[in-house]
């Protein structure tokens, strides 16, 4: 069962365009991430939402622009992208934010390549 | 700084065997916590097992195991009776007293022979 789901898997846009990547988990978590997995780097963090309060913005350009309508969902809003934010954007919520023991669930990604 | 190194960018086993994977970690925290994960090709992260930095014995989940040293500062996770879909990309993971983010390594890349 997969308790963080994404959509789109993959996306193909161009630097103009503007999309966004939906996130939504049915696990009750209080707290939701941005992670972007490049080739050959670790993950990096972008974004941090406790109980639909942004907590972190890890220096991300603002092309990237996240929201979180409620616990459950996360959005994050692209438009004008570089072709070096080709990556693999994953999203993922854990029960609460602090808690040290707290794994973190993830979902599958979105693939996302811009030409 | 690199919070978490893992030196072996890729590795292969014979299927049934064991593995380690080796994890170091930087941190002058006395409380934190250890996570490893798996990436298979489809993309998810899915959670292996955790380790607490005050547990006392080695955390042990099914066949996956962590082999945790706290003086040398390493975590290594060994995955005993491989299987074909063991392969994968696997991320040691920390997380820091105060600290609600993952810090991840670069990952180690198995891959499991029939």
């Amino acid at each position: 069962e997969t308790g963080v789901t994404q959509t789109p898997r993959h996306l193909v846009m161009g630097m103009t365009n503007k999309k966004s990547l939906k996130c939504e988990q049915h696990l009750g978590h209080n707290a939701m991430y941005w992670y972007k997995q490049s080739a050959k780097k670790p993950l990096e963090l972008m974004f941090v939402y406790s109980l639909e309060e942004r907590v972190e913005n890890n220096s991300v350009p603002s092309r990237f622009s996240p929201e979180c309508p409620n616990s459950s969902h996360l959005f994050l809003h692209l438009h004008t992208l570089q072709p070096e934010d080709s990556a693999l954007y994953l999203c993922a919520s854990s029960q609460e934010l602090y808690r040290g023991a707290t794994e973190a669930f993830f979902g599958q990604g979105t693939r996302l390549t811009v030409v | 700084a690199q919070k978490i190194t893992q030196t072996q960018p890729g590795m292969f086993v014979q299927e049934k065997e064991a593995v380690t994977l080796d994890c170091t970690y930087d941190t002058s925290d006395q409380s934190y916590g250890l996570f490893w994960y798996k990436q298979p090709s489809s993309g998810e992260m899915i959670f292996l097992i955790y380790q607490g930095s005050y547990d006392e014995q080695n955390a042990t989940e099914g066949r996956y195991s962590l082999n945790f040293q706290k003086a040398r500062k390493s975590a290594n996770l060994v995955i005993s009776a491989s299987q074909l879909g063991d392969s994968a990309m696997y991320f040691c993971a920390m997380r820091e007293p105060n600290d609600y983010k993952l810090s991840f390594g670069a990952g180690t890349t198995v891959t499991v022979r029939a």
